[in-house]
């Protein structure tokens, strides 16, 4: 059983950086892709990205030029990196593991609520 | 970017009914690469059917998916009182990866 575990901060400024990171159960993080799903309060989900294991990554358009995912396998983990925030970016964010050959989600973290606010 | 249209928004039932829930695209994609989650509130989505039709794993076959093309449907054919939740599509065949605005099951 694969378990995620998002951390970091729950409040993050205006214009600042938003860093979470996902920890992953187990040594599969070698062998599946990674992504980051974001659901504002009340709001319906969006896929942010992924992570390859071997380092490839691909971004949602709409967010392409503020984002940054990376992976850490020696440390069995991925990250986001959310640049120049705003409060559109408050919402849920999730971890999720990817099918083998499919951008679909088996596993996901509990999610971490990120408010951005002054 | 694909749209996934889900309607309708909110299907009030009594438990023992069926529930019929669409979803629609806005071009088509890449053959039957349409996922279906479940979310009950406070949790993170439950990846109930793949591939339009297939279930994943551990899910009841109470659940079924079927369409092609632009439409699809997940069926719940008799409502167990788990099943009120919110139920998203999501299309996996064209990069950005995108879900319906998703559809709420609620207790009639």
């Amino acid at each position: 059983q694969v378990q995620l575990q998002e951390s970091g901060p729950g409040l993050v400024k205006p214009s600042e950086t938003l860093s979470l990171t996902c920890a992953v159960s187990t040594d599969s993080i070698n062998s599946y892709y990674w992504s980051w799903i974001r659901q504002p309060p009340g709001k319906g989900l969006e896929w942010i990205g992924f992570i390859s294991y071997s380092g490839r990554t691909n971004y949602n358009p709409s967010l392409k030029s503020r984002v940054t995912i990376s992976l850490d396998t020696s440390k069995s983990q991925f990250s986001l990196r959310l640049s120049s925030v705003t409060a559109a970016d408050t919402a849920v964010y999730y971890c999720a593991r990817e099918v083998v050959g499919a951008t679909i989600f088996d596993y996901w973290g509990q999610g971490t609520l990120v408010t951005v606010s002054s | 970017e694909i749209l996934l249209t889900q309607s309708p928004g909110t299907l009030s039932l009594s438990p023992g009914e069926r529930a019929t829930l669409s979803c629609r695209a806005s071009q088509s994609f890449t053959s039957s690469h349409l996922a279906w989650y479940q979310q009950k509130p406070g949790q993170a989505p439950r990846l109930l059917i793949y591939g339009a039709s297939s279930r994943a794993t551990g899910i009841p076959d109470r659940f079924s998916g079927s369409g092609s093309g632009t439409d699809f449907t997940l069926t719940i054919s008799r409502l167990e009182p788990e099943d009120f939740a919110v139920y998203y599509c999501q299309q996996y065949g064209s990069s950005p990866y995108t879900f319906g605005q998703g559809a709420r099951v609620e207790v009639k």
